[in-house]
């Protein structure tokens, strides 16, 4: 069975600095590697996802990841970030044929002014 | 494209009540959707896979004659918790995959609605 890590609970950030979220999975083969952020009080809205190809992907809102088989990560990153993108993050990880993938308990990320 | 709805967003009942929540996947259809549920500072627990014509898949721990689960379209599912208690108080989510024709073969990934915040008094 697959599983994902979220090695942080909380990162704080100024604004306008670089951002990076740590993910980590395990899995035998390769996975399905989804990023969601979820505003207070709504549901996930999925940034970016990594199914095969280029292994850098290129998401919503400015965000980006890149999945490295050598370290079982999937890190996202954003090069600036905005005070809006306080939220909580969430890795998760998929196999083909199936549609549910394991989550990570979330990274929440502040953002300072 | 991929929108997912949720009503009510939030509700509050009396202990012992019912309340049903609906899911709607309003530009796709959706063969499949499935009813997650998220405590206070945790990652998401799924509770059900809704298949449309079929019984729902409960996870293990997940009473069925508690949380009832029907997909009676390919675009609505509806969860009611019977006998609502302050235990059942939480965030339930709930997602929908595409059905197989729908958007160019995405079906591992799930769209997600808004939420709703049940309050159970």
């Amino acid at each position: 069975a697959q599983s994902v890590t979220q090695p942080d609970i909380h990162i704080t950030v100024s604004e306008g600095a670089s951002l990076e979220l740590r993910c980590n999975y395990s899995y035998g083969a390769t996975p399905y590697l989804f990023w969601y952020v979820q505003s207070p009080g709504q549901g996930l809205q999925l940034l970016l996802k990594y199914f095969s190809g280029d292994t850098l992907v290129q998401g919503i809102k400015g965000f980006e990841a890149e999945f490295k088989r050598s370290q079982s990560s999937f890190n996202l990153r954003k090069p600036s970030v905005h005070w809006s993108d306080a939220a909580e993050y969430f890795c998760a990880v998929g196999v083909q044929g199936s549609y549910i993938p394991t989550f990570g308990r979330g990274t929440s990320l502040i953002v300072h002014p | 494209g991929a929108v997912v709805s949720q009503h009510p967003s939030r509700v509050i009942c009396k202990s012992g009540t019912s309340v049903k929540i609906e899911c709607r996947s309003l530009d796709f259809q959706a063969t499949t959707m499935f009813w997650y549920r998220q405590f206070p500072k945790k990652s998401l627990m799924l509770m059900a896979t809704s298949n449309e014509g079929s019984k729902a898949t409960y996870e293990q721990g997940v009473e069925k004659d508690k949380f009832l689960i029907n997909h009676a379209s390919l675009t609505l599912s509806t969860l009611t918790v019977t006998s609502a208690h302050p235990e059942d108080s939480s965030f339930y989510i709930c997602s929908a995959v595409p059905s197989e024709r729908e958007l160019g073969g995405t079906q591992e990934t799930q769209y997600f609605g808004p939420g709703t915040r049940l309050l159970v008094l």
